[in-house]
């Protein structure tokens, strides 16, 4: 069946630029992560929705992140004013629950890459 | 606060020899436990978990995971490494607080088989 998909898969923005990147969870999933991969580290949260609600955005690294689900169902994450610490590997997740129980499924990612 | 450590950034093992890959954790709670796998340019591949009963989980493509609580472990297993397990590993747990939906990564071990 179709899983978790991410656009674009690669992004070069120069410095200052605003990026949107996109995610497609599984059909009815209810709850959708964001998570950061810096190269040669594990994902680190960034927020996270059950439908549209954004329940949790603490590991948002600075305004300039922002995240969004009007829907309850695409999700796109925007940052403004790239910077080049924010080059890393964006992963989306989704899971059927928002209980603890309930494995996550991870897109693919979106490689940004500011220079 | 939740944290996991794998103290091994990389482990070589024999095609056919069992392996092992460590986690050990931190957690305030309950844990809930899980391992992802991660090929090249794929997304992260949900493994196992561990909620609540027995301590031995059994999960996808013939691994299987320790859970034990005095050593606050929970180190990934197989009986008999193949070439194509070569990759990197995750571990993550969950907090057990109310709320706390998403997941902290250790910061993966790469896994090489060898043929």
């Amino acid at each position: 069946g179709a899983g978790v998909s991410q656009s674009p898969r690669y992004k070069v923005a120069k410095r200052g630029q605003d990026v949107a990147l996109r995610c497609d969870p599984i059909s009815g999933h209810v709850s959708l992560f964001w998570y950061q991969q810096a190269l040669g580290q594990g994902p680190e949260f960034l927020t996270y929705f059950q439908n549209e609600a954004q329940l949790d955005k603490s590991g948002l690294p600075s305004d300039r992140f922002f995240a969004e689900r009007p829907e309850g169902s695409v999700s796109t994450l925007k940052i403004q004013r790239t910077q080049q610490e924010d080059s890393a590997v964006y992963l989306c997740a989704s899971s059927l629950g928002g209980g603890t129980y309930y494995e996550q499924y991870f897109g693919p990612g979106t490689r940004l890459t500011v220079t | 606060a939740q944290s996991v450590a794998q103290p091994e950034d990389q482990v070589n093992v024999a095609e056919g020899n069992p392996l092992t890959v460590k986690c050990t954790y931190s957690v305030s709670g309950n844990p809930y436990l899980f391992w992802y796998v991660q090929y090249p340019n794929r997304g992260l591949q949900f493994l196992l978990k561990y909620i609540t009963g027995d301590n031995l989980v059994k999960g996808s493509y013939g691994f299987e995971a320790e859970f034990n609580k005095s050593q606050t472990s929970f180190h990934l297993k197989k009986p008999s490494a193949l070439v194509s397990d070569s990759a990197l590993y995750f571990c993550a747990v969950r907090g057990g607080q109310t709320g706390a939906n998403n997941l902290f990564f250790g910061t993966g071990t790469r896994l090489t088989v060898i043929p």
